[in-house]
C-alpha cells in the first residue's frame, strides 16, 4: 500500500523567502512521485514530477524537488517565493507496477505568501 | 490546450434528489479518474477506469454512488439518493497510462470541478 504525509497543513513564508513543502511517502515498490498545485476554485495542476531519472526534479514556476529515498522524502522548495505562489500543494505517489497507476495524495499543504 | 471538461460547476439539491456529474475526458486518453475533495478527507479516489472499463471503484459508496462510462468522450458519476455528507467538490481526472507509455506515466489533467451542495 501507498501513503503521503505532508507535513504542516498551513505554511506562511514572507515574499521573497525561501518556500519548503514537505512531503513523506510509504511505498513497497520504487515510486513515481508527483506535486500539483490548486488555485481557489480550480483543479490541480502538475508541477512536476519523479519518475526514478534524476532525483532533483525542476518544475514549472520556479519549483524544484528533490528524491530521497534514504528518507523516503520529496520536499518542494523554490528559492523565492512570490505573491502568486499562494495555493495549495499536494504531494502524490503512484506505484506503477503491475498495471496499477493510481494516485495517492497528501492532505495538502496551503501556502500564504505574505508581501 | 486539451482540457478536461466537467459539468455542471455548481450544483445545490436538496437531500433526496438525483444528482449526476459528467465528465469529458482529453481526447485520446485511456483512464478516467474520479476524486473527491473534503476539508476533513482531502482528496479521496472514488473510481477509476481505463479504456472504459472499470478497474477500481473501493472507494465508492456502492448503495448510492454509481460511475459510468458510457463511451469514450464521456464519463458520469452519479448519486442517488443524495445526502448531506455527499457535499463536496467532485473532480474528474484524465490520463494516458500503461505499459509504454513512460514519458507521461501517471500524470493526471484535472477538471475544474463540480462543486455539491446537498440541503
Amino acid at each position: 500500500a501507498q501513503s503521503v504525509t505532508q507535513l504542516g497543513s498551513h505554511v506562511s513564508v514572507s515574499e521573497g523567502a525561501l518556500v519548503l513543502l514537505r512531503c513523506n511517502y510509504s511505498s513497497s515498490v520504487p515510486p513515481y512521485l508527483f506535486w500539483y498545485v490548486q488555485y481557489p476554485n480550480q483543479g490541480l495542476q502538475l508541477l512536476l514530477k519523479y519518475t526514478s531519472a534524476a532525483t532533483l526534479v525542476k518544475g514549472i514556476n520556479g519549483f524544484e524537488a528533490e528524491f530521497k529515498k534514504s528518507e523516503t522524502s520529496f520536499h518542494l522548495t523554490k528559492p523565492s517565493a512570490h505573491m502568486s505562489d499562494a495555493a495549495e500543494y499536494f504531494c502524490a505517489v503512484s506505484e506503477a507496477s503491475a498495471g496499477s497507476y493510481q494516485l495517492t495524495f497528501g492532505k495538502g499543504t496551503k501556502l500564504s505568501v505574505i508581501p | 490546450d486539451a482540457r478536461v471538461t466537467q459539468t455542471p460547476r455548481h450544483k445545490v439539491t436538496e437531500m433526496g434528489q438525483e444528482v449526476t456529474m459528467r465528465c469529458q475526458p482529453i481526447l485520446g486518453h485511456n483512464t478516467v479518474f474520479w476524486y473527491r475533495q473534503t476539508m476533513m478527507q482531502g482528496l479521496e479516489l472514488l473510481a477509476y477506469f481505463r479504456n472504459r472499463a472499470p478497474l477500481d471503484d473501493s472507494g465508492m459508496p456502492k448503495d448510492r454512488f454509481s460511475a459510468e462510462m458510457p463511451d469514450a468522450t464521456l464519463a458520469t458519476l452519479k448519486i442517488q439518493p443524495s445526502e448531506p455528507r455527499d457535499s463536496a467538490v467532485y473532480f474528474c481526472a484524465s490520463g494516458l497510462q500503461g505499459r509504454g507509455y513512460v514519458s507521461g506515466a501517471n500524470v493526471l489533467t484535472f477538471g475544474a470541478g463540480s462543486r455539491l451542495t446537498v440541503l
